[in-house]
């Protein structure tokens, strides 16, 4: 079964600190990974797609990486504003139109 | 920048009642979809459009309809409601099918209520 899972399910950090989200896919065959950006009750707006043979890349502050072979994907938030504030998503594409949305992190950033 | 239009943002039907949700594209954009995200849930994949043809399915029940029109506006259209359909649902769109390519566009959504 096509999952995607992600870690933590919550995470709570101090404006200007670092954090590192976490996600792990069983899709096959395996097109694309995304992270996603949403506010509460917002659509998700898209932060990153990496193909398989991409390592990583950069939108910003937000850094993603991917390992295809063990099917791990990361999101780093530099210098954490408390406009990050949002639910990040990891969602992977299986070559369909569909897209497999992850369980989601929870960030919340505090003064 | 022109974004993904839904409308109604909100909406509020008794069960058994029928609704009818519309989503405009990005102009250029060619392919619609539309997903379903309950509370606390994750977004689930219902259906697509490519030029005005369905060109997927996902977990969207048959009390569901949708199409896209010629001008590459899609409805949704749901009968029957029940008290689980109660959701947010978004529509997205994209120039173009699937891939790496073809980056899906998410609207604000519209939040369905059914009492």
């Amino acid at each position: 079964k096509n999952q995607v899972e992600q870690s933590p399910q919550s995470l709570i950090i101090l404006e200007g600190k670092n954090c590192t989200l976490q996600c792990n896919y069983t899709v096959s065959p395996f097109s694309n990974l995304r992270w996603y950006k949403q506010d509460t009750g917002r659509g998700p707006v898209s932060l990153t797609i990496m193909t398989f043979s991409e390592n990583t890349k950069s939108n910003g502050r937000y850094t993603a990486t991917l390992d295809a072979d063990t099917k791990q994907s990361s999101l780093h938030i530099t210098a954490s504003q408390l406009s990050d504030s949002a639910s990040y998503i990891c969602v992977v594409s299986d070559n369909t139109d569909k897209l497999i949305f992850g369980t989601g992190t929870r960030l919340q950033v505090f003064p | 920048a022109a974004g993904v239009i839904q409308s109604p943002r909100h909406l509020i039907k008794e069960k058994r009642e029928t609704a009818t949700l519309k989503c405009y594209p990005i102009p250029r954009h060619d392919t619609v979809y539309w997903y379903q995200q309950g509370p606390g849930q994750d977004p689930q994949f219902l259906i697509s459009f490519y030029e005005k043809m369905q060109s997927d399915k996902g977990s969207i029940p048959d009390r569901f309809s949708a199409q896209q029109f010629s001008d590459y506006h899609s409805e949704l259209n749901m009968s029957s409601l029940e008290l689980g359909d109660s959701a947010l649902y978004f529509c997205a769109s994209s120039q173009g099918r699937g891939g790496p390519l073809y980056e899906q566009y998410f609207g604000p959504g519209t939040r369905l209520t059914v009492t």
